[in-house]
């Protein structure tokens, strides 16, 4: 079974500070995914890896950074929080971009920032 | 861009009632994913269809796949209080490589 754990399921931070979220996958994937998560909304994907050290925006990458240094591990980088990020953050791993492949999700942190 | 609408965006049903689900997408799709997510939890791959016209059956629920393979749905018959949950549609556009996600239909299930 692929399995993606999320290093934190809850996370409470100050505005300005600076936030890690780490996503670690098991299934040798290529392709990494953060996605944040509202109501209403769906799921909106922030940044997306293809490879290591390889990184390419999503449809709302403002405010957020990504850290792609081995194939296993994914982190996303909120430079300065502002309370605009507060939401449900969600990574995923996926064998194929071409055609996409079923994307294994892990539980996500829910992001609170005060 | 690819734009992915699902309606309605919450469904109350009574349990043993059936219950469905469309997804529509601005431009073509090469395919279309379902996924639930139980509340609390996160988004599970439920199936995949690539072929126009495609129907595809798990138990309870019976996926579609459009003809101009444009739009989707999901049923599920006799619907039972483990089907609660958000259901999302996704797709990538034709020669595309990202998955765009619908907002999702949130079912709740009376007992």
């Amino acid at each position: 079974d692929v399995k993606v754990t999320q290093s934190s399921r809850y996370l409470v931070k100050r505005t300005g500070e600076k936030v890690f979220l780490e996503c670690v996958q098991d299934m040798d994937h290529e392709n990494m995914f953060w996605y944040r998560q509202d109501p209403g909304l769906g799921l909106r994907l922030i940044y997306f890896s293809y490879d290591v050290k390889m990184k390419e925006k999503g449809d709302i990458p403002e405010g957020y950074s990504v850290s792609r240094e081995k194939k296993e591990r994914f982190s996303l980088i909120l430079e300065s929080a502002s309370t605009n990020q507060t939401s449900m953050y969600l990574c995923a791993s996926s064998l194929s971009l071409t055609p996409p492949d079923t994307q294994y999700f892990g539980p996500g942190t829910r992001l609170t920032v005060l | 861009g690819q734009q992915v609408m699902q309606i309605p965006q919450y469904q109350h049903v009574q349990e043993g009632e059936d219950f469905t689900t469309y997804c529509n997408s601005s431009t073509t799709l090469s395919n279309i994913q379902w996924y639930k997510q139980r509340p609390g939890g996160h988004p599970v791959f439920l199936i995949q269809l690539v072929k126009s016209g495609e129907v595809k059956k798990q138990k309870r629920l019976t996926f579609q796949f459009g003809e101009a393979k444009k739009n989707s749905s999901l049923h599920i018959t006799a619907t039972q209080t483990t089907d609660v949950g958000t259901y999302f549609c996704a797709g990538p556009p034709n020669a595309g490589n990202m998955l765009t996600f619908g907002g999702g239909t949130r079912l709740m299930v009376k007992p």
